[in-house]
């Protein structure tokens, strides 16, 4: 089974609205990241919440992590057609070698 | 400027043809890693590759092989590809996790249906 689980599975917003996406993992970490992917292009990293830390903002982007309920939120505010796409968490797995993404969440924003 | 490349960018092939798709990176990160995207499925691990020479097996390494004969290639090798490896291939790379971020740098794909 994954390490990471994204909820929802789609999310179809309008414009200016913000976007709650979560992700749940299993294991404990090092790191959780979250990345974007445009339709069949490759993925691009957003932002990084290392294992002590409880939130961090970059732009309209705010991550949560709570390690106690293995869950971490991306938020974006304000939203726009152009961050219409898939995210993906992801989770550097501690004693592991790799980053464990989940199956994503389809983001739609309409304008 | 730091990339992730990867060719081809779309291929069509037939069962049991041997095929290589090239990954290269102009970053200096150590850690290398191949993936492969299904619907439904997300990102699977395929083979990852710690520093020349070493490369250790992912998720679903069947059917696949790599090399790390240099820092900045890892190419991904099918000897005999069969249907069931139609899909989207991403190569990443990043520096290994010691106090340094490890965010992954991916490259644009590679489209591969095997016929």
């Amino acid at each position: 089974s994954q390490q990471g689980e994204e909820d929802p599975q789609a999310l179809s917003i309008q414009e200016g609205e913000n976007a709650t996406m979560n992700c749940s993992y299993k294991t404990s970490i090092n790191n959780l990241q979250w990345y974007r992917q445009n339709s069949g292009r490759g993925l691009v990293h957003l932002i990084l919440i290392r294992s002590n830390e409880r939130e961090k903002h970059s732009g309209r982007l705010r991550v949560t992590l709570d390690t106690s309920k293995k869950s971490s939120s991306l938020l974006i505010t304000a939203s726009r057609a152009a961050d219409t796409a898939s995210y993906f968490c992801a989770t550097d797995v501690e004693y592991g070698n790799k980053l464990v993404f989940g199956a994503g969440t389809i983001l739609r924003v309409k304008s | 400027e730091a990339q992730v490349t990867q060719n081809p960018r779309y291929l069509i092939t037939v069962t049991g043809k041997k095929l290589t798709v090239t990954c290269s990176q102009n970053m200096n990160h150590e850690y290398m890693s191949w993936y492969r995207q299904d619907p439904g499925l997300g990102l699977r691990q395929i083979y990852y590759s710690m520093n020349v020479e070493v490369t250790d097996k992912g998720d679903v390494p069947e059917g696949y092989k790599v090399s790390r004969k240099e820092k900045r290639n890892f190419p991904l090798i099918l000897e005999s590809p069969s249907p069931n490896q139609t899909s989207l291939y991403f190569c990443a790379s990043s520096f290994i996790w010691e106090g340094l971020d490890n965010e992954q740098f991916f490259g644009p794909g590679t489209r591969l249906t095997v016929l």
